[in-house]
């Protein structure tokens, strides 16, 4: 079906560290992804995108991966921050401008 | 600020009541999408609109829900007869033709009581 999903629903990262969340897709004909962020009581604001003919995209501190052989995607947050605590969903699209598909999030708790 | 604007942030109703919502793209967007968000989950896809055309529909909108676009910038999205399970956050996002990511509001949250 089209659906996103992700691996983990909590990851608890220590302040100053890396973070990597991830994520499987299951529609192998999604041609653009995008990861976006929640913050409590907001709408979802866009962090990072990359095209289906990319496998890394690298934006401030956030890298985006892209694996189409086991459609599989990661998104790498670089010295965790307070400000980084919110629930993250990795999203698809069939056409860079069509329905998003979002998966169930992780929430990310950082860790004094 | 120039990003998406929803109005109001929140409502409260009775069941069997009609709200209305509203949001307000982002300048020159000609791409306007709305979702819904209940707890713990993800938005899901309602409907969108390119311009004042509405193209696409969810199977989700029953036919209580009516979203219109009647000049091509604000849309509202009306739900009749609301019913407990349509308690969410409702989401508007829009995007443009040259850069067609799309950017969220901050969501109108409804309890039906």
């Amino acid at each position: 079906g089209e659906s996103v999903g992700l691996h983990l629903p909590t990851l608890s990262v220590q302040e100053g560290d890396n973070s990597i969340i991830n994520c499987a897709y299951s529609n192998s004909a999604s041609d653009y992804f995008i990861w976006y962020k929640q913050e409590s009581g907001k709408g979802p604001q866009f962090i990072i995108d990359i095209r289906s003919n990319m496998d890394k995209r690298q934006g401030q501190r956030v890298t985006v991966l892209l694996n189409k052989t086991v459609k599989h995607l990661s998104l790498q947050i670089a010295a965790t921050q307070p400000g980084d605590s919110a629930v993250y969903f990795c999203a698809e699209t069939l056409n860079r401008d069509d329905k998003i598909i979002f998966g169930k999030g992780t929430r990310l708790h950082i860790l004094p | 600020d120039t990003g998406v604007s929803q109005d109001p942030r929140h409502k409260i109703t009775k069941r069997g009541q009609n709200v209305t919502f509203r949001c307000d793209p982002i300048s020159e967007h000609n791409r306007l999408y709305w979702y819904r968000q209940t707890l713990g989950q993800g938005p899901e896809f309602l409907t969108y609109f390119q311009n004042e055309a509405q193209l696409e529909k969810s199977r989700l909108l029953s036919d209580r829900f009516s979203a219109e676009r009647p000049k091509g910038s604000f849309s509202t999205l009306e739900i009749q007869r609301t019913e407990q399970g349509d308690s969410a956050m409702y989401l508007c996002a829009s995007s443009s033709l040259w850069q067609e990511t799309q950017y969220f509001g901050p969501g109108t949250r409804l309890l039906v009581l």
